[in-house]
Order: C-alpha cells, then structure tokens, then sequence
C-alpha cells in the first residue's frame, strides 16, 4: 500500500525567508509518480509539479524547487524568498500508476507567510 | 477556454436526497476524475474516467455513481445523500501526456444535513 506524510502541520515564515516542505512517501513499486498541489486560501487546487521514480534530477522553476531522494523517500519542497501569496495548504502525493488514477495525497502543510 | 467548470459551487441537501454535480472541460481532455476533500485532508478518487464510454471506481466510489457520454462532461451522481458526503467535490481533467498538467474545477462545497 502506499503511503504519504507530510509531517509538518502548520509551518510559519517571515516573508522572504527561505521554507521547506517535507513529504516521506512510502510504495513497494519501482514506478511511481509524485506530485505537489497547492491549495490557497480560497481553496482552488492547482497542480505545480509531477515527477516520475526514474528522474531524480532536481526541478528548480522560478522560486521553487524540489529535492527527490529515492535513498530517503523523499519529495520536498522548496520556496526560495518567500511571499505572501505563497501562504497556502501544500498536498503532496503519490501514485503507482502514469495517470492520476490512484494518487494517495498527504494531509498538508499549511504555510502561513507573514509580511 | 474557460477550463474545468464545475456546478452549483455550494448546495444543501437533505438526507436521502440526490443531486448531480456537474463538471465541464473545455480543453478536449480524455481523463477525468472526481475528488472529494473532507475539512483538514487531501483530496480522495470518487471515480474516474480514461475517455468517452469509460469510467472506473476509485478510493471511495460507495453513494455515488458517474457517467461520461461525452468527452467533455463527467457528472457525479448522489444517490441518498448521507452526512457522511458532506465535503468538498472536486473535478479535475488531464490530457494524458507524461508530463501534462491535471486542471481542477473551483469545487462544490456540499452539506448535507
């Protein structure tokens, strides 16, 4: 079965800091997919990043990035000089198949950025 | 284009009521999903559908029931509604590329009481 955690709850910054988000997942398949959503505080879900098992190559785009470590079972999240607008549940999730048919997602991190 | 539309955006039913939520794509997607959100969680599969014809259940499909007789409509039926199926419904699209981004619709906030 797999799993995701996401073990911070609420997570507070002072704008401009750096934040990471942490996600631990757990899956017996050599192939899986994971993926980030952020969810802001008028509750749209927008999809920022999918990654498959074979590329652990980190992703950088604009402020944000992702460090994948297979030897960890991680997928975190990384926003560079924080803002206000980044303030936000972030999902992070995981899925045994190419599609988004099975997606187990993580119960989030709230991140709050204070200005 | 105006993406994944999603109808009503709140609605109240009583218990053993039904009601269809309806989701609309534009971007002539061939996979479509429904989600639900229950207050402080991610999102949980209802069902989903690979293409026109084709639909299939996911984590949590019991009260519910879907269709998709056109590549662009995916509705989701609630047949008795329960207070259990009160939550955030969201529908979402995806073309099917490997590295194709998932849409989501604004949500349907139900309460069912």
């Amino acid at each position: 079965a797999q799993k995701v955690t996401q073990a911070q709850t609420e997570i507070s910054v002072v704008e401009k800091e750096d934040v990471t988000l942490d996600c631990v997942y757990e899956t017996r398949d050599t192939t899986y997919y994971l993926f980030w959503y952020k969810q802001p505080p008028s509750g749209e879900l927008v999809f920022l990043i999918r990654r498959n098992s074979f590329d652990e190559q980190n992703e950088i785009s604009g402020r944000y990035s992702w460090n994948f470590q297979k030897s960890t079972s991680s997928f975190n999240f990384t926003i560079t000089a924080s803002q206000v607008v980044d303030s936000a549940v972030y999902f992070c999730a995981l899925s045994e198949e190419g599609g988004y048919q099975k997606v187990t997602f993580g119960t989030g991190t709230k991140l709050q950025v204070i200005p | 284009n105006a993406g994944v539309t999603q109808t009503p955006k709140f609605r109240i039913l009583k218990i053993g009521q039904s009601m269809t939520l309806q989701c609309t794509q534009d971007m002539n997607h061939n996979y479509m999903y429904w989600y639900r959100q229950d207050p402080g969680m991610g999102l949980k599969l209802i069902y989903y559908s690979v293409g026109a014809g084709i639909t299939d259940k996911g984590e949590v499909p019991n009260g519910y029931n879907v269709s998709r007789s056109t590549t662009e409509d995916f509705p989701l039926r609630l047949e008795l509604a329960a207070p259990s199926q009160t939550s955030v419904y969201f529908c979402a699209s995806y073309r099917g590329g490997a590295t194709d981004t998932q849409y989501f619709g604004p949500g349907t906030r139900l309460t069912v009481l």
